[in-house]
């Protein structure tokens, strides 16, 4: 079973505004990922944050992890049309000593212009 | 580098046919990863390596399915016999260290089977 579900399922916003999507996380984890998906391509890493971190900045996203509450917020500002794309978060299980990811289901994002 | 090199980029088989999807990871990524992707179940793990050993195949859905690792540069999947129900992308990501650095994914294969 999937480890992560990302709320909204789909987003649908104008170029300039913000944009953010939740994941949600039901075991411990060590890290959770951001990943991008443009339609028919592989994902594509975006962002890492710890489990010991709170907020993580690269460029336009902002990432915001709750350990607490088992979740976590990506944030993209001043979004663009090119931003249109699925979103995915990924953790790994601590633990287990096993080197790999758990995917959530995914938020698809359109950015019109 | 080319990123991870995945091969076909697109399938159409038949139903019962043997069905080979191929990977070229990263030079010096010690990780390789086999995931489906499907509208109803999202992305599955298949199965993992590292360096070139399987780790996890608790993700292969059923002995149809199997896959190998002959070296450190090549990885294939293998189907056989091919179902409706396989259609679906596969992904190949590679990675030196998954859970620190994340995964690199190759484009897919979209595998039909009819």
């Amino acid at each position: 079973s999937q480890q992560g579900e990302e709320d909204p399922q789909a987003l649908s916003i104008q170029e300039g505004e913000n944009a953010t999507m939740n994941c949600s996380y039901k075991t411990s984890i060590n890290n959770l990922q951001w990943y991008r998906q443009n339609s028919g391509r592989g994902l594509v890493h975006l962002i890492l944050i710890r489990s010991n971190e709170r907020e993580k900045h690269s460029g336009r996203l902002r990432v915001t992890l709750d350990t607490s509450k088992k979740s976590s917020s990506l944030l993209i500002t001043a979004s663009r049309a090119a931003d249109t794309a699925s979103y995915f978060c990924a953790t790994d299980q601590v633990n287990t000593g096993f080197q790999k990811l758990v995917f959530g289901t995914g938020t698809r994002l359109l950015v019109s212009p | 580098d080319a990123g991870v090199i995945q091969s076909p980029r697109h399938e159409v088989t038949e139903m019962g046919q043997e069905v080979t999807l191929r990977c070229k990871p990263i030079s010096g990524h010690d990780y390789l990863f086999w995931y489906r992707q499907t509208m109803m179940r999202g992305l599955e793990l298949l199965i993992y390596f590292n360096n070139n050993v399987p780790i996890d195949d608790s993700g292969m859905p059923e002995d149809r399915f199997s896959a190998k690792m002959p070296n450190a540069s090549f990885s294939t999947l293998k189907i056989q016999p091919s179902e409706p129900r396989d259609s679906a992308v596969y992904f190949c990501a590679s990675s030196w260290g998954p859970t620190k650095y994340g995964y690199t994914f190759g484009s897919g294969t979209r595998l039909t089977v009819v």
